[in-house]
C-alpha cells in the first residue's frame, strides 16, 4: 500500500511566524502536490513538483513556498503566517505516467492548521 | 478550463436507501473524471476513475459511477446505504499543468446516512 504521512495533525501557529509543513511518501512517485482544503471550496492546488527540486505553480501558491530536496519529501513552507492561512492542508503523490490524465493521487490524513 | 460541479453540499439518506450523489462536469477535452471519499479526519481516499475505457464504472465499498457525455454528468450511486458511508465525497476532473497533472475537485458533497 502508498503511505504518505504529514509530520503533524494539528498546528497551532500565531500570525507572523515561518511555518513548515513536511509530507513523505513511501512509493517512490514522481508528483507531489500540496493542497488546501476548506469547507465549501473543495480541495484547491497550491504547488505541485515533479521532481527533486522542480516545481509548478497551482491555483492558490500566493503567500506559500515549496521544497524538495530529496524524491520522498516535499515540504510546504508558509514564510508569514496570516489568520487567513487558516486551513486543512493536504499532500498527495502520484505516479508520473507519461503525464498521464488519469494518474491516481494518494492522500495523507492531513495536517490542521490554526494561525492566531 | 477544466471544472466539477457537485450537487447538494449535504444529503442524508436511511439505511438501506438507495445513494446518488451527483457530479457535472465541464472539459474542453475528454475528461478524465474520479470520486473520492474522505472519513472524518483522514486524509482523501480513491473510490473509483473514469478513464474512457468504460461509461460505468464499478469502485470499492459498493460504489459506482455512470459517465454521461450528453449529460455531462458522472453521478455517484450505491444501490443500499451503509451506515460506514457516511463521509464527505469529492467529485474531480484532472486537468493538464505544464509539467503534469492536477485534480480540480468540486466543492464536496457529505453524506449522512440514518438508521
Amino acid at each position: 500500500d502508498v503511505k504518505v504521512t504529514q509530520s503533524s495533525r494539528y498546528l497551532v501557529k500565531r500570525t507572523g511566524e515561518k511555518v513548515f509543513l513536511e509530507c513523505v511518501q513511501d512509493m517512490d512517485h514522481e508528483n507531489m502536490f500540496w493542497y488546501r482544503q476548506d469547507p465549501g471550496l473543495g480541495l484547491r492546488l497550491i504547488y505541485f513538483s515533479y521532481d527533486v527540486k522542480m516545481k509548478e505553480k497551482g491555483d492558490i501558491p500566493e503567500g506559500y513556498s515549496v521544497s524538495r530536496e530529496k524524491k520522498e519529501r516535499f515540504s510546504l513552507i508558509l514564510e508569514s503566517a496570516s489568520t487567513n492561512q487558516t486551513s486543512m492542508y493536504l499532500c498527495a503523490s502520484g505516479v508520473f505516467q507519461g503525464a498521464a490524465p488519469q494518474e491516481t493521487q494518494y492522500f495523507g490524513p492531513g495536517t490542521r492548521l490554526l494561525v492566531l | 478550463a477544466q471544472s466539477v460541479t457537485q450537487l447538494g453540499s449535504h444529503v442524508s439518506v436511511s439505511e438501506g436507501a438507495l445513494v446518488l450523489l451527483r457530479c457535472n462536469y465541464s472539459s474542453s477535452v475528454p475528461p478524465y473524471l474520479f470520486w473520492y471519499v474522505q472519513y472524518p479526519n483522514q486524509g482523501l481516499q480513491l473510490l473509483l476513475k473514469y478513464t474512457s475505457a468504460a461509461t460505468l464504472v464499478k469502485g470499492i465499498n459498493g460504489f459506482e459511477a455512470e459517465f454521461k457525455k450528453s449529460e455531462t454528468s458522472f453521478h455517484l450511486t450505491k444501490p443500499s446505504a451503509h451506515m460506514s458511508d457516511a463521509a464527505e465525497y469529492f467529485c474531480a476532473v484532472s486537468a493538464r499543468m505544464e509539467y503534469g497533472n492536477k485534480l480540480v475537485f468540486g466543492a464536496g458533497t457529505i453524506l449522512r446516512v440514518k438508521s
